[in-house]
């Protein structure tokens, strides 16, 4: 079975400040897509990026950035320049490539970001 | 274009009584999901529809929860009779034809639970 783990719980940071959220994935399986979600205090869940498992290129998008490793299994995501909006639980989560699996999420890092 | 919406937002209920959560997916999205978090856990899945017909329950944690999705369209979760550890916050997401991770599931802003 799948498993992801977010081991920071909450993290505060002062703006703009440079913020890591880390996540590790386990599976078995060799085909499987990561993905990114943020719940602001309003609650919906925000996709913020998905990557398949074949590519290992890092992204960036604004202040965002994401590094993807597979020899460590890690998915870990930085956030540059922090700003108060950025305030939210952040979610990852794993989907498998077989058959019509789910995603499987992690706890969530709550991340606190004040002026 | 709308997004996943759910009713209703709020629910508090107490222990033995009958809750009935919705969820209006994004127009012709065939893939609905149902997922769950409790305070301080992960999301978990519940299940999952292809159009009307469930393709994957096994998230359900027994036979108090009952999920339908009449006509492929709109779906329902009923927790008939709640009990405390039912608590949390009821997720909803859909997305296009395929499987999980092909596309994005787009969620709605969650019906929060409480059972007293």
């Amino acid at each position: 079975a799948q498993k992801v783990t977010q081991a920071q719980t909450e993290i505060s940071v002062v703006e703009k400040e440079d913020v890591t959220l880390d996540c590790v994935y386990e599976t078995r399986d060799t085909t499987y897509y990561l993905f990114w979600y943020k719940q602001p205090p309003s609650g919906e869940l925000v996709f913020l990026i998905r990557r398949n498992s074949f590519d290992e290129q890092n992204e960036i998008s604004g202040r965002y950035s994401w590094n993807f490793q597979k020899s460590t299994s890690s998915f870990n995501f930085t956030i540059t320049a922090s700003q108060v909006v950025d305030s939210a639980v952040y979610f990852c989560a794993l989907a498998l490539r077989s058959g019509y699996s789910t995603l499987t999420f992690g706890k969530g890092t709550m991340l606190l970001v004040s002026p | 274009e709308a997004g996943v919406t759910q009713f209703p937002s709020h629910s508090v209920i107490e222990k033995g009584q009958t809750v009935t959560l919705r969820c209006d997916p994004i127009s012709g999205h065939d893939n609905l999901y149902w997922y769950r978090r409790v305070m301080g856990k992960e999301i978990k899945f519940l299940l999952h529809f292809v159009k009307e017909s469930k393709q994957d329950e096994s998230g359900m944690p027994n036979n108090r929860f009952l999920a339908e999705r009449t006509g492929g369209t709109y779906s329902t979760l009923k927790v008939q009779p709640a009990e405390l550890e039912d608590s949390g916050v009821y997720f909803c997401a859909s997305s296009q034809e395929g499987r999980a991770g092909e596309h994005e599931q787009f969620f709605g802003p969650g019906t929060r639970l409480t059972v007293l």
